[in-house]
């Protein structure tokens, strides 16, 4: 069965240090990667994706995501995190090809910078 | 990206009684789904609502519980039937883009008494 795992459950930073969420997924073919954030009090927002093409994908709010097909890893970074990006962060996947765009989620990981 | 809106943003509920959710798109879109996302949990899909037809149900959600309405491409809603405290949950409805990704809207908070 599909399905996408995150590593972290609970990350705790200071403001400016680098910040890698681990993700991955577990597909037979191709597939198309996501990273959506929920901030508190806030709906999910689409962070940055991944279809094809370059493997390093850049986001919103100075995120990153480097797909690595060997490793089946979708990791999110931060060179340098600020308060503000405190909230929960989830690693989504579907597949590539076909018309099923149903998304499987990771259990998410809370990110908590501290000032 | 469409503006999705849903309705009741939140909602306290007694055993036994249901409730229905609206989700409304400022576009049309072709699809549209409906996630739980339980306390602590992350988000699982109930179902795809297809436009004209019977809803497609995810493994361990069933028609009878979560029946779900698509009468035209901006428009679903979902209801959560003869509720119990464990369907307290925030439910969503999402809609794909130009490139296949999804978006959320902002959720409906469920809590069952």
């Amino acid at each position: 069965a599909q399905s996408v795992s995150q590593h972290n459950h609970h990350v705790i930073l200071s403001e400016a240090a680098s910040l890698e969420l681990g993700c991955n997924y577990s597909y037979g073919g191709t597939v198309n990667l996501f990273w959506y954030v929920q901030y508190p009090g806030q709906h999910l927002q689409l962070l940055l994706k991944y279809f094809s093409g370059d493997p390093l994908v850049k986001g919103i709010k100075g995120f990153e995501a480097e797909f690595i097909k060997s490793k089946f890893s979708f990791n999110l970074r931060k060179p340098s995190v600020q308060w503000s990006d405190t909230a929960e962060y989830f690693c989504a996947a579907t597949p590539g090809v076909g018309s099923n765009y149903k998304l499987t989620f990771g259990k998410g990981t809370l990110l908590t910078v501290n000032p | 990206s469409a503006v999705i809106s849903q309705k009741p943003s939140r909602d306290i509920c007694q055993r036994g009684t249901s409730l229905t959710i609206q989700c409304q798109v400022d576009s049309q879109v072709t699809m549209m789904f409906w996630y739980r996302q339980q306390p602590g949990q992350s988000l699982t899909l109930i179902a795809t609502a297809n436009q004209g037809s019977e809803a497609t149900y995810e493994s361990g959600f069933v028609i009878d519980k979560f029946p779900i309405s698509r009468p035209n491409l901006t428009f679903s809603t979902l209801t959560v039937s003869n509720m119990s405290p464990e369907d307290s949950s925030i439910y969503l409805c999402s809609v794909t883009g130009v490139y296949n990704e999804q978006f959320f809207g902002p959720g409906t908070r469920l809590t069952v008494l």
